[in-house]
């Protein structure tokens, strides 16, 4: 089983729409959950972390729900620039601190 | 601030060769690291540094892999020899001291084909 597993998708959704990418994590000690975004061909990059509390930055929400170890990232009114892939990414903390690991990615796509 | 670096941006080298990637992470970043993402699986870590000494080193897959960070700057990672299977997309982050998680900057990477 993967430590971190993802839906690949593809998403395809049109402009305005809003869809909802899950994640799931085996590690029951882990400490700190983000979602990352990764362009093609590019780096990835830091898209928001996530709290128990559930957070929200601009048409983003994350969610955690520590006990079915489950992620989630809403995305509101989709805009043609929200096209990438989403990454799930979970660090373990302890001696571990430094170490992120990755889920395969969500794949996006937003058309007119 | 410069982000991070990688040079080269593209590497073809042939199986049984050597090829050393670099590193420069952000000025003042002591935390540095490597991760891989070969063909159709996830991006997987392979080692942390803490300025010069290597904090974990677990993901590395084997002793064909070598990291450094002489002087606890700019870091390399050497594959000697290489093969077929150490295809894929090699990248460095950085982070602040302390930096559990967060605060991660990632280079743009080092596309590495092995033929």
């Amino acid at each position: 089983r993967k430590e971190v597993e993802q839906d690949p998708g593809p998403f395809n959704v049109p402009e305005g729409a809003t869809v909802a990418f899950n994640c799931t994590y085996s590690n029951s000690a882990s400490q700190s959950f983000f979602w990352y975004r990764q362009d093609c061909r590019k780096e990835p990059k830091l898209l928001m972390s996530v709290y128990s509390s559930g957070n929200e930055d601009g048409r983003f929400t994350a969610q955690l729900n520590r006990a079915s170890q489950y992620i989630s990232l809403l995305i509101r009114d989709s805009k043609l620039s929200d096209s990438a892939t989403y990454l799930c990414v979970v660090n373990a903390g302890g001696t571990s601190y430094g170490k992120l690991t990755f889920g395969q990615g969500t794949i996006l796509t937003v058309h007119p | 601030e410069a982000g991070v670096t990688q040079f080269p941006s593209h590497s073809v080298i042939e199986k049984g060769q050597t090829v050393t990637l670099r590193c420069d992470p952000i000025s003042g970043h002591d935390n540095l690291y490597w991760y891989r993402r070969v063909m159709g699986k996830e991006i997987k870590f392979l080692l942390h540094f803490v300025k010069e000494s290597k904090q974990d080193e677990s993901g590395m897959p084997n002793n064909r892999f070598l990291a450094e960070r002489t002087g606890g700057t700019y870091s390399t990672l050497k594959v000697q020899p290489a093969e077929l299977e150490d295809s894929g997309v090699y990248f460095c982050a950085s982070s602040h001291p302390g930096g559990r998680g967060v605060g991660y900057t990632f280079g743009s990477g080092t596309r590495l084909t092995v033929v």
